[in-house]
């Protein structure tokens, strides 16, 4: 079986402060690790992903995130946050598996 | 544009009627899902068909059925709608391969359902 946890269901950033959403998964095998962005009344779009290789990936719109397989974690980060950068934004596991399993989301709000 | 289209994009229900929400994919994807998406819960999964020819339960398949038309079509029926299946509802698709889950899906922009 595989989870997600994400921390903190709301985070508000100021413009140009870092941004960073937090990530826990649980899987019995080596995962597949997404992030996923969603602007309001739209779809989800891929922002990154880690499947082997490089544990810091690096994504579209400026974000990364790093695998770090001993605390079970895959955080997302963004060195200077942008008005643009309002969203919500899950995390999602696969373990070898055709399903994905997302977390409960975490909704970002710029402050001007 | 190449992608995952779902229709209708609203709906409203009265409490037991039936509908079919629609979905097709143009991007010759092996794998095909549909996810409910309420607030707080994240997605979760209701059917998927990992091929042309299966379906498979996800977690929340009650209320629901599902046919896997041919590899680019994958339809959700709700046969007697309850105020509970209000929800926004998203198709996805995945071309998995070999490597099932590596790859991540493509999603379509949502059907938002209301059941009153």
């Amino acid at each position: 079986a595989q989870s997600v946890t994400q921390l903190g269901s709301h985070v508000s950033v100021s413009e140009g402060a870092l941004v960073l959403l937090r990530c826990n998964y649980s899987s019995s095998v080596p995962p597949y690790l997404f992030w996923y962005v969603q602007y309001p009344n739209q779809g989800l779009q891929l922002l990154l992903k880690y499947t082997t290789g490089a544990t810091l990936v690096k994504g579209i719109n400026g974000f990364e995130a790093e695998f770090k397989k001993s605390e079970t974690s895959f955080h997302l980060t963004k060195p200077s946050a942008h008005m643009s950068d309002a969203a919500e934004y899950f995390c999602a596991v696969s373990s070898n598996d055709y399903k994905l399993s997302f977390g409960a989301g975490t909704t970002v709000t710029v402050r001007a | 544009n190449a992608g995952v289209t779902q229709t209708p994009k609203f709906q409203v229900l009265k409490t037991g009627q039936s509908m079919t929400l629609q979905c097709a994919q143009d991007m010759n994807h092996n794998s095909m899902y549909w996810y409910r998406q309420d607030p707080g819960m994240g997605l979760r999964l209701i059917y998927y068909s990992a091929s042309e020819g299966t379906t498979d339960k996800g977690e929340v398949p009650n209320g629901y059925n599902v046919s896997r038309l041919n590899k680019r079509e994958f339809s959700l029926r709700l046969e007697s709608a309850a105020p509970s299946q209000t929800s926004v509802y998203f198709c996805a698709s995945s071309s998995q391969g070999l490597q099932p889950g590596k790859y991540g899906y493509t999603f379509g922009s949502g059907t938002r359902l209301t059941v009153v």
